[in-house]
């Protein structure tokens, strides 16, 4: 099976600009989670999606918002940037209906905003 | 809120010496999942613990769940340098989300 994908791979954006980053999950997994890393707070859950339906949010402000689509595929948007956003997003898919199992992660998606 | 604290944040060894993190959780936990990160790499699986006070290992990795299901260890018999990286916990706190340690930060001397 092919692992999770996330693209693009590398995105460098501006202060006030917005950003859409997109997860494929391993085929037949229907939760996708979506953390940020960084190396001062590691990895914060930003929300996770189960059959196109957010299920759990993390503690982050509205301007992060995601969605699923029917074939599991999740896309993750960030408005109005800020400095504070640059970080590695990470997607992880669970073949677990509870999300709350083994996560398989993406290799991430590193953003820079400058 | 719930929170899950691992230490120590780094420890560096020489190759061969035994290495442990410990994690704690504020809260009872359904399981505990351990993820290691290489540098540069995502967090990959390791494994995962349901029952109170179970013991699994894999070769030189050993894992523990505490009684309460509130803590959790992971200790590396004789490490090589292919240990290096960072390890993860992370657990469910009831139905919540997915909380994840600080992690701990593996360096290896040769």
């Amino acid at each position: 099976k092919a692992g999770v994908t996330q693209t693009p791979r590398y995105l460098i954006k501006t202060r006030g600009q917005q950003v859409t980053l997109s997860c494929s999950p391993i085929s037949g997994h229907r939760s996708v989670s979506w953390y940020q890393q960084t190396p001062g707070q590691g990895l914060q859950f930003l929300f996770e999606y189960f059959s196109e339906t957010q299920r759990n949010k993390g503690n982050f402000p509205g301007r992060f918002s995601g969605r699923q689509f029917s074939n599991s595929r999740s896309e993750m948007n960030v408005s109005t940037l800020e400095l504070g956003d640059s970080a590695l997003y990470l997607c992880a898919s669970s073949s677990f209906s509870d999300g709350y199992n083994e996560q398989f992660f993406g290799p991430g998606t590193r953003l820079t905003v400058l | 809120g719930q929170q899950v604290m691992q230490i120590p944040q780094y420890q560096h060894v020489q190759e061969g010496e035994d290495f442990t993190t410990y994690c704690n959780s504020s809260t009872t936990l359904s399981n505990i999942q351990w993820y290691k990160q290489r540098p540069g790499g995502h967090p990959v699986f390791l494994i995962q613990l349901v029952k109170s006070g179970e013991v699994k290992k894999q070769k030189r990795l050993t894992f523990q769940f505490g009684e309460a299901k509130k803590n959790s260890s992971l200790h590396i018999t004789a490490t090589q340098t292919t240990d290096v990286g960072t390890y993860f916990c992370a657990g469910p706190p009831g139905a919540q989300k997915l909380v994840f340690g600080q992690g701990t930060r593996l360096t290896i001397n040769p």
